[in-house]
Formats: structure tokens, C-alpha cells, sequence
């Protein structure tokens, strides 16, 4: 079964640190993009960040850029979204996300096809 | 950046009827378009991509069209597990941009 899978959320204190990780089975990890994707409580999708199928080329929305980092590792089938100087705003469930674009399809589709269930971030003194 | 504004935000409909929700791109952006179907507490689920490519085995009431920066997403026949909220996703660069949502109500 192709699944993703997320943990590593919780309660994290303003200006602190979180690392979420994303383990990735039933598919060839290293041939897809992956994203991380959010969604504040009582809104909307908001696209956060993502990482070539590589790992040579990363990117981020404007509004954790120079906090949040995007990893993957090959080896564990696995991507991972370090989070550092977190605020209130950062707020959401994360969602880890492949798309189906890489080296065997076209990328740039906005074909996000496998979405984990999300692990909760709450950032609150 | 690309902006997608959707419109309706919320809609009332009824099992069997015929909705349209359309997504409006600040620029033109192609065909990197895609919606996503989102029920509460559940995870978000591809439905169309490359503005009008049916993600396989998703139920063929669904479609996509549109061209440029205006774009549609059409539900032939309202199932009751098609109540929930849609959003459309454009690629066409970064960031990615996800448009506000309309949600299906009964």
C-alpha cells in the first residue's frame, strides 16, 4: 500500500523548535517530489514547502523561509520539516504530501496524489 | 506571486444536482491547475490535475476544464459523500498557491 505517514507534532513554546518527520512506504521514494502542506485551525490549505525528488533543489512559501527547513533521507524513505523560531501563526496540522511528478511523470501538475493524516503543531506558551 | 481567488466560497446544493466551482488565476498559469476534494477531519484528495486529468478511480462526475487563468471544476450529479470543501492548487512557479476553498453544503 503506498502511504505516508507523519509524526513528530505537539505543543512547542513560542520562538522554539520542532522536527516533523514524514516516513514514506509502498512507492520509490527517491523518483518523487515531496511537500509539506498546513492548515491553520478553522482555515484553509496553505502550501508551506518542498523538496526535489534529489534533494538538490528546495523551496518555501515567503512566510517560513529562513525558520523552516525541508530534508529527505533516502535511506529511510523519509522527508522531514525542521522548524525553528516557531510562532503562534505556525499553528496547524501538517500534512506530508508526494506529488506525483518526478523523474517518471511531468512535475509542475499540482498533482499532490498520496496525503498523510496530518500530525497537530501548536505553538502556545 | 500567482493569486487564485474561487468563488462560490460556500454553496447549498442537493444530491443530483450539477455544481461549478471556478478558480481565477492572477496570471496565466497554463495548465498546472489542480483540485482537491477536503472532508473534515480527513486527509485532502486529488481529483483533478493538469487542469483537467482525472486522478484514476476518482468517480468520472467529476471534471476540469478551463484555459489560461480561469478554471472549472464540475460535479455532474451531487453524491452525499461530495459534500465537503474543494480548493484548486495552481504549480505555475513557487510558492504554490491554494485558492480559499468553497464548501458544499447540504
Amino acid at each position: 500500500e503506498v502511504q505516508v505517514v507523519e509524526s513528530g507534532g505537539g505543543l512547542v513554546q513560542p520562538g522554539g523548535s520542532l522536527r516533523l518527520s514524514c516516513v514514506t512506504s509502498g512507492f520509490i521514494f527517491n523518483k518523487y517530489y515531496m511537500h509539506w502542506v498546513r492548515q491553520p485551525p478553522g482555515k484553509g490549505l496553505e502550501w508551506v514547502a518542498n523538496i526535489k525528488y534529489d534533494g538538490s533543489e528546495t523551496n518555501y512559501v515567503e512566510f517560513v523561509k529562513g525558520r523552516f527547513t525541508v530534508s529527505r533521507d533516502d535511506a529511510r524513505n523519509s522527508v522531514f520539516l525542521q522548524m525553528n523560531s516557531v510562532r503562534a501563526d505556525d499553528t496547524a496540522i501538517y500534512y506530508c504530501v508526494r506529488d506525483m511528478g518526478g523523474v517518471i511523470a511531468p512535475h509542475g501538475k499540482a498533482a499532490l496524489d498520496i496525503w498523510g493524516q496530518g500530525t497537530m503543531v501548536t505553538v502556545s506558551s | 506571486a500567482i493569486q487564485v481567488t474561487q468563488s462560490p466560497s460556500s454553496l447549498s446544493a442537493s444530491v443530483g444536482d450539477k455544481v461549478t466551482i471556478t478558480c481565477r488565476a492572477s496570471q496565466g498559469i497554463g495548465d498546472d491547475l489542480a483540485w482537491y476534494r477536503h472532508k473534515p477531519g480527513k486527509a485532502p484528495e486529488l481529483l483533478v490535475y493538469a487542469k483537467s486529468n482525472l486522478r484514476s478511480g476518482v468517480p468520472s462526475r467529476f471534471s476540469g476544464s478551463g484555459s489560461g487563468t480561469d478554471f472549472t471544476l464540475t460535479i455532474s450529479s451531487l453524491q452525499p459523500e461530495d459534500f465537503a470543501t474543494y480548493y484548486c492548487l495552481h504549480d505555475y512557479g513557487y510558492p504554490l498557491t491554494f485558492a480559499g476553498g468553497t464548501k458544499v453544503e447540504i
